[in-house]
């Protein structure tokens, strides 16, 4: 069974850095074909697809934030990092990692999710 | 960038009715499309991916058709547990945008 569980600060100033982890098990970032994404949702908006790493170290940014973005891995640790940096107030959002693999039936979709954790940013 | 809208935005209905919504991607995604349903406070769940194949334990009253530009997501008969937003996403070009919603709500 595949999980994975998103954690980090609850709340952020403006102009700090946001460093997010994404915990997961039941696959590893090791095995040929498999990746985590990152997904935000502001409160009561739409979904808004940020960064992707694959098992090989394949790295994929939303073109808008790339400056802002920065994702890793820790095959070790079975975790996935997000950074971004300069946060502001529009980027209060519910932040979710996802599983993703290429090989497979269900190639390249996010299945399963994380939970979600909110960030709120505010002086 | 993909821009993929969804309409509509809300979509009023009883339990039991038929339930259509519709994506469009501003170019061809092929069958590269998938849709998710979120429920309040939840996660997104894959429901319907390469357009037409349900995911893992998704019911057969939901069914998904379209390829090219435009894409239809259709509940055959409402239960309860359907009433949620939905989200589309396409994988044909980076980065893999998600539609802006349709929120399926009871009439």
């Amino acid at each position: 069974q595949i999980t994975l569980k998103e954690s980090g600060p609850t709340l952020v100033k403006p102009t700090q850095t946001l460093t997010l982890t994404c915990t997961f098990s039941g696959f590893s970032l090791s095995t040929s074909g498999v990746g985590v994404g990152w997904i935000r949702q502001p409160p009561g908006k739409a979904l808004e697809w940020l960064a992707l790493i694959y098992w090989n170290d394949d790295k994929r940014y939303s073109p808008s934030l790339k400056s802002r973005l920065t994702i890793t891995k820790d095959t070790s640790k079975n975790q996935v990092v997000l950074t971004m940096t300069n946060m502001d107030p529009v980027d209060t959002a519910t932040y979710y990692c996802a599983h993703i693999t290429i090989f497979g039936v269900v190639s390249n979709w996010f299945d399963p999710w994380g939970q979600g954790t909110l960030v709120t940013v505010s002086s | 960038e993909i821009v993929l809208t969804q309409s509509p935005a809300t979509l009023s209905l009883s339990p039991g009715e038929r339930a259509t919504l519709s994506c469009r991607a501003s170019q061809s995604v092929s069958s590269y499309l998938a849709w998710y349903q979120q429920k309040p406070g939840q996660a997104p769940r894959l429901l319907i991916y390469d357009a037409s194949n349900r995911a893992t334990g998704i019911p057969a009253r939901f069914s998904g058709s379209g390829s090219g530009t435009d894409f239809t997501l259709t509940i055959s008969s409402l239960e309860p547990e359907d009433f949620a937003v939905y989200y589309c996403q396409q994988r044909s070009n980076w980065p893999h945008t998600f539609g802006q919603g349709t929120k399926l709500e009871i009439k």
